[in-house]
């Protein structure tokens, strides 16, 4: 287990539909790093925040977009969804050296 | 731009011999780098990782080369063992804190008894 949290765990909706997945660092952890996973490919950076602010931008769509709140936690919205959207999405929280990864959210856009 | 290659998709390796990952960057800038398993339906679990300034980090059974001018690092693991089967990703950071991570697409390691 390695203390971070993601919810939902499955996510099944339909194209045009928004959604938003939820993570908790581990705690005292202070970043939050979002990781989309498609299709048995690597890992690819969406978006970093640092204690409540946004940190560093990956290739992250317009219709997708984050926060960080006061406790830490963070979401991940998604929106006006397409078929391609399809993937793991993965949390982390870093530690010096390390990043945590939560267990994911799967989602399925139908 | 692929800056993180995993050019082996699989690798199959008998019980108690070496298994050898091979991962290889472009950017000159990494200076800091790791390697996480993944198990089916869970997240990624750090395994080991070493900075630009080593050449070799070792971890029990595992251990990780780099060789900055080829560009190039591998992870062995020594001996294999039928738990290990899962898909390992390299990754790399242009720093040891707090930076984003670049993942290779991943190798997916089967060994058998």
């Amino acid at each position: 287990d390695s203390g971070v949290t993601q919810t939902p765990k499955h996510l099944i909706t339909a194209t045009g539909q928004r959604v938003t997945l939820r993570c908790s660092p581990r705690s005292g952890d202070l970043s939050v790093y979002w990781y989309q996973q498609s299709l048995d490919q690597g890992l690819q950076f969406l978006i970093q925040y640092y204690n409540g602010e946004e940190r560093a931008k990956g290739n992250i769509l317009e219709r997708f977009s984050a926060q960080q709140f006061p406790d830490l936690h963070s979401e991940l919205n998604l929106s006006s969804l397409e078929l391609g959207d399809s993937a793991l999405y993965f949390c982390a929280s870093s530690a010096p050296g390390e990043q945590f990864f939560g267990p994911g959210t799967r989602l399925t856009v139908l | 731009d692929q800056q993180v290659k995993q050019n082996s998709p699989s690798l199959s390796v008998q019980e108690g011999r070496i298994s050898i990952l091979n991962c290889d960057y472009t950017n000159s800038m990494f200076d800091y780098f790791l390697w996480y398993k993944k198990y089916p339906a869970e997240g990624p679990t750090f395994l080991i990782s070493i900075s630009s300034i080593k050449d070799k980090n070792e971890d029990g059974r595992f251990t990780v080369f780099l060789n900055k001018s080829a560009k190039h690092l591998s992870l062995h693991i020594v001996p294999s063992q039928p738990g290990d089967s899962a898909v390992y990703f390299c990754a790399a950071s242009r720093s040891y804190n707090t930076d984003k991570l670049i993942f290779g697409t991943g190798t997916r390691l089967q060994v058998f008894p």
